[in-house]
């Protein structure tokens, strides 16, 4: 059975840093998945990857298929970027999705 | 495009009703799968389906039916409503890729069902 761990838990930061929140998982994948989800709100996704980096405005989600490692980076945090982050991955012939736990991010002004 | 919509966005049951969580999508998805999404726990797939007429449990499937007539709907019905059924209900779809894996999965906005 795969798990997908991510890291920290929990995370605070203050405006304008930079911020890294890890996902691992245990079985080759499909694809890696990463959702955001906002307090009290509904759930997004952010981006889909399978192999190197993608970005999107102040995102910056990167994935190492050797390493069964994905990280998600936001430059020049903003309390609008306040919110839980899921990695969630995918894998070939139609099996469900796995979810990570989420990172609770919080940004101070 | 809608996208995913759910009905209701709030529901207060009392123990031993019954009710249905309405689930539709207007992107032709094949896959259409109802989550539940509990305190300091991730994402619990509940009952799950890879087209009209196919069904199947997830992890948590005891007290919920599913049923899938259209690609568009998938409805999840509690049959006897208890506490342990209190939580927040997502609804999602997905289409296939070329591989036969999902591409990234479109949420409903959530149903919070609260069971006295």
């Amino acid at each position: 059975k795969n798990e997908v761990e991510q890291s920290p838990q929990n995370l605070t930061a203050q405006e304008g840093e930079f911020i890294t929140i890890n996902c691992s998982y245990s079985v080759g994948i499909s694809a890696l998945h990463w959702l955001q989800q906002h307090p009290g709100g509904g759930i997004v996704s952010l981006f889909m990857l399978s192999s190197g980096k993608k970005k999107h405005g102040r995102l910056i989600a990167t994935i190492n298929i050797q390493e069964k490692h994905s990280s998600l980076h936001i430059t020049a945090s903003h309390p609008r970027d306040s919110a839980v982050y899921i990695c969630a991955v995918s894998y070939s012939y139609g099996q469900n999705f796995v979810f990570g736990p989420g990172t609770r991010l919080s940004v101070l002004p | 495009n809608a996208g995913v919509t759910q009905t209701p966005k709030f529901q207060v049951l009392k123990t031993g009703q019954s009710m249905t969580l309405q689930c539709a999508q207007d992107m032709n998805h094949e896959y259409m799968s109802w989550y539940r999404q509990d305190p300091g726990m991730g994402l619990r797939l509940i009952h799950y389906s890879v087209g009209a007429g196919i069904t199947d449990q997830g992890e948590v499937p005891n007290g919920y039916n599913v049923s899938r007539s259209t690609t568009e709907d998938f409805p999840l019905r509690l049959l006897s409503a208890a506490p342990s059924q209190t939580s927040v209900y997502f609804c999602a779809s997905s289409s296939r890729t070329s591989g036969l894996s999902y591409n990234e999965q479109f949420f409903g906005p959530g149903t919070r069902l609260t069971v006295l």
